[in-house]
């Protein structure tokens, strides 16, 4: 089946500019979370949303990042004012999250951005 | 503070050898650890879960063994092969948090 599709796969945006990156996850899944992986690092956690509730966003590095999920499926993650450290991989991953039980995280393949 | 570290960032091997991967971390009390494989412009892939009341888990050639009183995971891959070339990240997961903490990684070369 489909797995978890980010879009778009290369954004270069101007220091200064808005940009949105959207995620869809694996249908059915309950969870959704948001990391930000730097070049030669491991993914660093954003945010996580359970069905449409967003239930942690402690990793959000600033208040320039804000994430939705309005119905539960498709997220985006929006950045403003971009500024040239948010230059990284965005890495969103869905997880199916029976209840009681631990599960894997099915990650899509990110979105690089590139803030010049 | 808080730290994951997995062992030097490059290492190669050669085939049919068996390719070990540390993974320590220091001040966390992770319920469950989890390794996933990360190819170059892809996103990291799942591999195996152990929970903290477990010594080892096994799926086909891959190996893992979690030693809370050492605070250390080691992954091992037998018979390793040229397509088992990757970057190796291990994860933590500490209590009710679904999120995941990573180490920053092991790079693996399998020479044929």
């Amino acid at each position: 089946g489909a797995g978890v599709s980010q879009s778009p796969r290369y954004k270069v945006a101007k220091r200064g500019q808005d940009v949105a990156l959207r995620c869809d996850p694996i249908s059915g899944h309950v969870s959704l979370f948001w990391y930000q992986q730097a070049l030669g690092q491991g993914p660093e956690f954003l945010t996580y949303f359970q069905n449409e509730a967003q239930l942690d966003k402690s990793g959000l590095p600033s208040d320039r990042f804000f994430a939705e999920r309005p119905e539960g499926s498709v997220s985006t993650l929006k950045i403003q004012r971009t500024q040239q450290e948010d230059s990284a991989v965005y890495l969103c991953a869905s997880s199916l999250q029976n209840r009681g039980l631990l599960d894997e995280q099915y990650f899509g393949p990110g979105t690089r951005l590139t803030v010049t | 503070s808080q730290k994951i570290e997995q062992n030097s960032e490059a290492l190669n091997i050669q085939e049919g050898k068996t390719a070990t991967l540390t993974c320590n971390y220091t001040n966390y009390s992770p319920a469950y650890l989890q390794w996933y494989r990360q190819d170059p412009g892809r996103g990291p892939v799942f591999l195996l879960l152990i929970r903290e009341n477990e010594k080892e888990k096994r799926k086909e050639r891959l190996k893992v063994t979690f030693d809370t009183t050492l605070k250390q995971s080691l992954f091992h891959i037998t018979a390793s092969q040229p397509a088992d070339s990757a970057t190796y990240l291990c994860a933590l997961g500490e209590g009710s948090a679904r999120q995941l903490t990573f180490g920053s990684g092991t790079q693996l070369t399998v020479l044929p």
